[in-house]
């Protein structure tokens, strides 16, 4: 089935720096990447999200970029806070449309 | 928040059970969707409905069992598990237009299951 690798599994950051996660996808067809947040007991929650017909979006603190010819898109946080920490799950959908592959997720703690 | 509900919590079932897990979702939604999430492991897919119709089962054991009555409810019968199905089930709901793009999945706050 496609495939969806994210790295890195774990990571560390002081409060300010800037975190990077990066993805793989195997699906040439795939046209949609979200990222979630999952924090502690909650639901994963949508922060960002890229369709294929763009290379980059921004949301203040937040942006994604996209490589469709490398099959690779990345989530870059800046200036992180405390409370960015949490697991980070990119997805990619599949070609059926509906599924979404998603990645093992990326445990992100800021340190104050 | 209240946009996709999950019933009950958290539950704790006997391999000779039998229980359903429920999910409701208030945001006018087409599609809803079963993830299964373990400890290390991505979010597994495992079931997908699209206007009440099941749309993709990604090899699930049968002792999973769902049901869609209409667009805002979505149903897991368990039946016989085992231990290794432990997990937080997740469900989600989204939008899927005519051309089957892609739109947010919203998800509720999961069912916490542990099979003895």
């Amino acid at each position: 089935g496609e495939n969806v690798e994210q790295h890195p599994s774990t990571l560390s950051v002081q409060e300010g720096d800037s975190a990077v996660i990066k993805c793989t996808y195997s699906d040439s067809a795939s046209n949609y990447f979200p990222w979630y947040k999952q924090e502690l007991g909650k639901r994963p929650q949508l922060i960002i999200d890229i369709r294929s017909n763009v290379g980059e979006k921004k949301d203040q603190r937040i942006a994604v970029t996209l490589n469709k010819t490398a099959k690779h898109f990345s989530l870059h946080i800046t200036e992180t806070q405390p409370e960015d920490s949490a697991v980070y799950f990119c997805a990619a959908n599949s070609n059926s449309g509906y599924a979404l592959n998603f990645g093992k997720g990326t445990s992100l703690l800021v340190t104050p | 928040e209240t946009g996709v509900t999950q019933t009950p919590r958290h539950l704790v079932m006997g391999m000779t059970n039998k229980k359903s897990l429920k999910c409701e979702q208030h945001l006018g939604h087409n599609a809803m969707y079963w993830y299964k999430q373990s400890a290390k492991k991505p979010l597994e897919l495992m079931f997908v409905y699209s206007l009440e119709e099941r749309v993709e089962n990604n090899s699930v054991p049968s002792r999973f069992s769902p049901e869609c009555p209409n667009s805002s409810h979505l149903f897991l019968h368990l039946h016989t598990l085992q231990p290794e199905d432990s997990a937080l089930y997740l469900c989600a709901s989204s939008s899927i237009r005519g051309d089957r793009s892609h739109e947010t999945q919203y998800f509720g706050p999961g069912t916490r299951l542990l099979v003895l």
